[in-house]
Protein backbone atom coordinates (compact mmCIF):
# COMPACT_ATOMS: atom_id res chain seq x y z
CA UNK A 1 0.00 0.00 0.00
CA UNK A 2 0.71 3.50 -0.39
CA UNK A 3 2.58 5.81 2.31
CA UNK A 4 4.14 8.57 3.44
CA UNK A 5 6.42 8.99 5.75
CA UNK A 6 7.78 12.13 7.61
CA UNK A 7 10.61 11.38 9.63
CA UNK A 8 10.58 14.71 12.10
CA UNK A 9 7.86 14.43 14.65
CA UNK A 10 8.69 17.26 16.24
CA UNK A 11 11.47 20.47 15.30
CA UNK A 12 11.81 23.28 17.20
CA UNK A 13 13.91 26.00 15.91
CA UNK A 14 15.20 29.64 16.82
CA UNK A 15 14.13 32.62 14.27
CA UNK A 16 16.43 33.02 11.74
CA UNK A 17 17.30 29.15 11.53
CA UNK A 18 16.72 27.36 8.15
CA UNK A 19 14.37 24.39 8.27
CA UNK A 20 14.81 20.95 6.06
CA UNK A 21 11.73 18.35 6.78
CA UNK A 22 11.99 15.24 5.02
CA UNK A 23 9.06 13.39 3.43
CA UNK A 24 9.42 10.17 1.79
CA UNK A 25 6.60 8.46 0.24
CA UNK A 26 6.43 4.83 -1.67
CA UNK A 27 4.61 4.40 -4.70
CA UNK A 28 6.29 3.71 -8.24
CA UNK A 29 3.69 4.96 -9.92
CA UNK A 30 2.84 8.60 -11.00
CA UNK A 31 2.33 11.01 -7.82
CA UNK A 32 1.64 14.03 -7.07
CA UNK A 33 2.94 15.87 -4.37
CA UNK A 34 1.85 18.24 -1.71
CA UNK A 35 2.69 20.18 1.82
CA UNK A 36 -0.22 21.14 3.54
CA UNK A 37 0.65 23.78 6.83
CA UNK A 38 -2.03 23.55 9.79
CA UNK A 39 -1.54 27.01 11.72
CA UNK A 40 -2.67 26.66 15.41
CA UNK A 41 -6.43 26.98 15.68
CA UNK A 42 -7.06 27.31 11.90
CA UNK A 43 -7.52 24.42 8.90
CA UNK A 44 -5.32 22.73 6.52
CA UNK A 45 -4.12 25.25 4.04
CA UNK A 46 -1.88 24.53 0.73
CA UNK A 47 1.52 25.74 1.14
CA UNK A 48 2.82 24.32 -2.22
CA UNK A 49 2.21 21.19 -4.95
CA UNK A 50 4.54 19.49 -7.33
CA UNK A 51 2.99 17.75 -10.20
CA UNK A 52 5.50 18.06 -12.84
CA UNK A 53 8.05 20.18 -14.25
CA UNK A 54 10.80 21.73 -13.06
CA UNK A 55 11.58 19.75 -9.30
CA UNK A 56 12.48 22.44 -7.50
CA UNK A 57 8.67 24.04 -6.14
CA UNK A 58 8.14 27.44 -4.48
CA UNK A 59 5.47 27.69 -2.66
CA UNK A 60 3.53 30.63 -0.29
CA UNK A 61 6.02 32.26 2.38
CA UNK A 62 9.34 31.50 1.28
CA UNK A 63 8.61 27.63 1.13
CA UNK A 64 10.10 25.75 -1.61
CA UNK A 65 10.26 21.71 -2.11
CA UNK A 66 12.38 19.36 -4.01
CA UNK A 67 11.25 16.53 -5.43
CA UNK A 68 13.59 14.06 -6.36
CA UNK A 69 12.10 11.14 -7.67
CA UNK A 70 15.16 8.78 -7.47
CA UNK A 71 14.85 9.37 -3.81
CA UNK A 72 11.08 9.27 -3.65
CA UNK A 73 11.28 12.46 -1.46
CA UNK A 74 9.87 15.58 -1.40
CA UNK A 75 11.44 17.63 1.21
CA UNK A 76 10.33 21.11 2.73
CA UNK A 77 12.75 23.49 2.98
CA UNK A 78 12.82 27.38 4.21
CA UNK A 79 16.17 29.23 4.81
CA UNK A 80 15.11 31.33 7.61
CA UNK A 81 12.32 30.55 10.13
CA UNK A 82 9.95 33.42 11.20
CA UNK A 83 7.95 32.59 14.80
CA UNK A 84 5.08 32.80 12.85
CA UNK A 85 6.03 29.63 10.71
CA UNK A 86 5.31 27.84 14.13
CA UNK A 87 2.53 25.17 12.80
CA UNK A 88 2.08 21.51 11.96
CA UNK A 89 2.93 20.72 8.40
CA UNK A 90 2.01 17.37 6.33
CA UNK A 91 3.10 16.35 3.81
CA UNK A 92 0.57 13.99 1.22
CA UNK A 93 0.83 12.54 -1.95
CA UNK A 94 -2.00 11.81 -4.64
CA UNK A 95 -1.40 8.87 -6.51
CA UNK A 96 -2.88 7.69 -9.57
CA UNK A 97 -4.14 4.02 -10.11
CA UNK A 98 -6.95 3.06 -12.84
CA UNK A 99 -8.40 5.89 -12.82
CA UNK A 100 -9.75 6.44 -9.41
CA UNK A 101 -9.84 8.84 -6.70
CA UNK A 102 -6.94 11.08 -6.63
CA UNK A 103 -7.25 10.65 -3.05
CA UNK A 104 -4.47 11.96 -0.50
CA UNK A 105 -2.17 10.13 1.56
CA UNK A 106 -0.90 12.02 3.93
CA UNK A 107 2.06 11.62 6.46
CA UNK A 108 1.70 11.93 10.32
CA UNK A 109 2.93 15.39 10.12
CA UNK A 110 5.66 17.60 12.24
CA UNK A 111 5.29 19.78 14.55
CA UNK A 112 7.31 22.90 14.51
CA UNK A 113 7.89 25.58 16.45
CA UNK A 114 9.88 28.26 16.01
CA UNK A 115 11.08 30.33 19.57
CA UNK A 116 11.87 34.18 19.04
CA UNK B 1 -18.56 32.09 3.03
CA UNK B 2 -15.70 31.48 0.25
CA UNK B 3 -14.26 28.23 1.94
CA UNK B 4 -15.72 24.91 3.18
CA UNK B 5 -17.68 24.93 6.00
CA UNK B 6 -18.40 22.03 8.27
CA UNK B 7 -20.81 21.49 11.46
CA UNK B 8 -20.44 21.13 14.48
CA UNK B 9 -17.59 22.05 15.10
CA UNK B 10 -17.22 20.04 18.31
CA UNK B 11 -19.42 16.40 18.98
CA UNK B 12 -19.79 14.99 22.28
CA UNK B 13 -21.38 11.73 21.99
CA UNK B 14 -22.25 9.01 23.98
CA UNK B 15 -20.92 5.32 22.68
CA UNK B 16 -23.86 3.76 21.34
CA UNK B 17 -25.48 7.22 19.75
CA UNK B 18 -25.82 8.41 16.53
CA UNK B 19 -23.95 11.43 14.94
CA UNK B 20 -24.29 13.07 11.76
CA UNK B 21 -21.58 15.65 10.29
CA UNK B 22 -22.29 18.16 7.66
CA UNK B 23 -20.11 19.57 5.10
CA UNK B 24 -20.91 22.58 2.94
CA UNK B 25 -18.20 22.84 0.25
CA UNK B 26 -17.25 25.33 -1.78
CA UNK B 27 -19.78 26.43 -4.24
CA UNK B 28 -19.55 24.68 -7.48
CA UNK B 29 -16.86 22.47 -6.44
CA UNK B 30 -17.49 19.20 -7.86
CA UNK B 31 -15.34 16.54 -6.42
CA UNK B 32 -16.01 16.24 -2.35
CA UNK B 33 -13.56 14.25 0.01
CA UNK B 34 -14.04 13.14 3.81
CA UNK B 35 -10.84 12.33 5.86
CA UNK B 36 -10.61 11.30 9.26
CA UNK B 37 -7.71 12.68 11.75
CA UNK B 38 -6.60 11.00 14.58
CA UNK B 39 -4.80 12.63 17.40
CA UNK B 40 -1.46 12.83 16.21
CA UNK B 41 -1.88 11.45 12.82
CA UNK B 42 -2.08 12.71 9.37
CA UNK B 43 -5.49 12.64 7.73
CA UNK B 44 -6.95 9.44 6.55
CA UNK B 45 -8.91 8.88 3.26
CA UNK B 46 -12.58 8.16 4.04
CA UNK B 47 -14.71 8.65 0.93
CA UNK B 48 -14.72 10.80 -2.05
CA UNK B 49 -17.60 12.15 -4.11
CA UNK B 50 -18.02 13.52 -7.69
CA UNK B 51 -21.16 15.46 -7.88
CA UNK B 52 -23.76 13.11 -5.80
CA UNK B 53 -22.12 10.17 -6.50
CA UNK B 54 -20.25 8.08 -4.96
CA UNK B 55 -17.48 6.84 -6.26
CA UNK B 56 -14.52 5.62 -3.61
CA UNK B 57 -15.78 4.67 0.21
CA UNK B 58 -12.55 2.14 0.39
CA UNK B 59 -11.40 4.28 3.34
CA UNK B 60 -14.52 3.54 5.40
CA UNK B 61 -13.64 2.00 8.50
CA UNK B 62 -17.12 -0.21 8.86
CA UNK B 63 -20.55 -0.52 7.90
CA UNK B 64 -21.69 2.00 10.25
CA UNK B 65 -20.27 4.93 8.43
CA UNK B 66 -21.92 6.23 5.96
CA UNK B 67 -21.56 9.60 3.60
CA UNK B 68 -23.64 10.95 1.18
CA UNK B 69 -24.36 13.92 -0.98
CA UNK B 70 -27.99 13.53 -3.01
CA UNK B 71 -27.98 16.89 -4.71
CA UNK B 72 -24.45 17.14 -5.71
CA UNK B 73 -23.64 20.05 -3.22
CA UNK B 74 -23.94 19.48 0.53
CA UNK B 75 -22.64 16.37 2.20
CA UNK B 76 -23.40 14.63 5.65
CA UNK B 77 -21.22 12.00 7.13
CA UNK B 78 -23.16 9.57 9.64
CA UNK B 79 -21.72 7.18 11.78
CA UNK B 80 -24.11 5.31 14.04
CA UNK B 81 -23.43 3.33 17.10
CA UNK B 82 -20.31 5.23 17.72
CA UNK B 83 -17.57 3.67 19.38
CA UNK B 84 -15.07 5.35 21.19
CA UNK B 85 -12.43 4.57 18.56
CA UNK B 86 -14.47 6.72 16.61
CA UNK B 87 -13.03 9.93 18.70
CA UNK B 88 -11.08 11.86 15.72
CA UNK B 89 -11.43 14.93 14.14
CA UNK B 90 -13.69 14.79 10.95
CA UNK B 91 -12.46 16.72 7.77
CA UNK B 92 -13.96 17.70 4.59
CA UNK B 93 -12.41 19.33 1.55
CA UNK B 94 -13.57 20.09 -1.91
CA UNK B 95 -12.04 20.36 -5.12
CA UNK B 96 -13.13 21.84 -8.00
CA UNK B 97 -12.13 19.46 -11.30
CA UNK B 98 -13.83 16.03 -12.18
CA UNK B 99 -10.93 13.73 -11.67
CA UNK B 100 -7.88 16.06 -11.69
CA UNK B 101 -5.56 16.01 -9.63
CA UNK B 102 -4.26 19.74 -10.96
CA UNK B 103 -6.70 21.29 -8.25
CA UNK B 104 -6.02 21.77 -4.98
CA UNK B 105 -7.87 20.51 -2.04
CA UNK B 106 -9.66 22.91 -0.13
CA UNK B 107 -10.29 21.94 4.11
CA UNK B 108 -12.33 22.46 5.86
CA UNK B 109 -12.30 23.12 9.63
CA UNK B 110 -13.03 19.92 11.10
CA UNK B 111 -15.59 18.13 13.22
CA UNK B 112 -14.26 17.29 16.54
CA UNK B 113 -15.90 14.26 17.60
CA UNK B 114 -15.59 12.78 21.26
CA UNK B 115 -17.20 9.66 22.17
CA UNK B 116 -17.47 8.99 25.65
Amino acid sequence: AQSVSQHNHHVILSEAASLELGCNYSYGGTVNLFWYVQYPGQHLQLLLKYFSGDPLVKGIKGFEAEFIKSKFSFNLRKPSVQWSDTAEYFCAVNVYYGGATNKLIFGTGTLLAVQP
Amino acid sequence: GAGVSQSPRYKVAKRGQDVALRCDPISGHVSLFWYQQALGQGPEFLTYFQNEAQLDKSGLPSDRFFAERPEGSVSTLKIQRTQQEDSAVYLCASRRDTGSSYNEQFFGPGTRLTVL
